[in-house]
């Protein structure tokens, strides 16, 4: 059973490139979610999704998309990448229930210069 | 949102209990107490939770104040692998499950 699964592991890219990070669930959840994390700081929200062809923002939305058309994949494209989105990345999944956990992925570590 | 106040950092001798505070004076009826925990270099995982009721799982022991306003993660025996940041985050009933996190305490766990 792998969980979330997260493609790449690590990204350089150049200021103004765009690119899709990867996730993917088997666990049939219905809950996805985006989050960065900023050196020294604690996870921040930036789109999520209740289930295939419904997403919404989060608190930090601002030069990413998502889409979800499947109940196993959550991908997050950057439109056009600036140093301010050199962060780690995590996606995570779970059922619609609050008394349920959270998975989440390894990560991907993204530069941009 | 309800906000949690946790230490920025603590520290354990291994194999002694560990206790872990959280403070949350603003919690609702609804509120479901979650900690995860996020070891270097990896994602968040998830600890326990619970509602109202203390709750044990083979990870770690929840213990909930009769207000609700506060609670205390308990590892029983600490290990190095132990050694993480915890967090401590309110989950509103009926919420997307969207997780607020916090800066949450840095666990060190001394040999």
């Amino acid at each position: 059973n792998a969980g979330v699964t997260q493609t790449p592991k690590f990204q350089v890219l150049k200021t103004g490139q765009s690119m899709t990070l990867q996730c993917a669930q088997d666990m049939n959840h219905e809950y996805m979610s985006w989050y960065r994390q900023d050196p020294g700081m604690g996870l921040r929200l930036i789109h999520y999704s209740v289930g295939a062809g419904i997403t919404d923002q989060g608190e930090v939305p601002n030069g990413y998309n998502v889409s979800r058309s499947t109940t196993e994949d959550f991908p997050l494209r950057l439109l056009s990448a600036a140093p301010s989105q050199t962060s780690v990345y995590f996606c995570a999944s779970s059922w619609g229930q609050t008394n349920t956990e959270a998975f989440f992925g390894q990560g991907t570590r993204l530069t941009v210069v | 949102d309800a906000k949690t106040t946790q230490p920025n950092s603590m520290e354990s001798n291994e194999e002694e209990p560990v206790h872990l505070p959280c403070n949350h004076s603003t919690i609702s009826g609804t509120d479901y107490i979650h900690w995860y925990r996020q070891l270097p270099s990896q994602g968040p995982e998830y600890v326990i939770h619970g509602l109202t009721s203390n709750v044990n799982n083979r990870m770690a022991s929840l213990a909930i104040a009769e207000d609700r306003k506060s609670s205390t993660l308990i590892l029983h025996r600490a290990t190095l692998r132990d050694a993480a940041v915890y967090y401590c985050i309110l989950v509103p009933s009926g919420s997307a499950r969207q997780l607020t996190f916090g800066s949450g305490t840095q666990l060190t766990v001394l040999p």
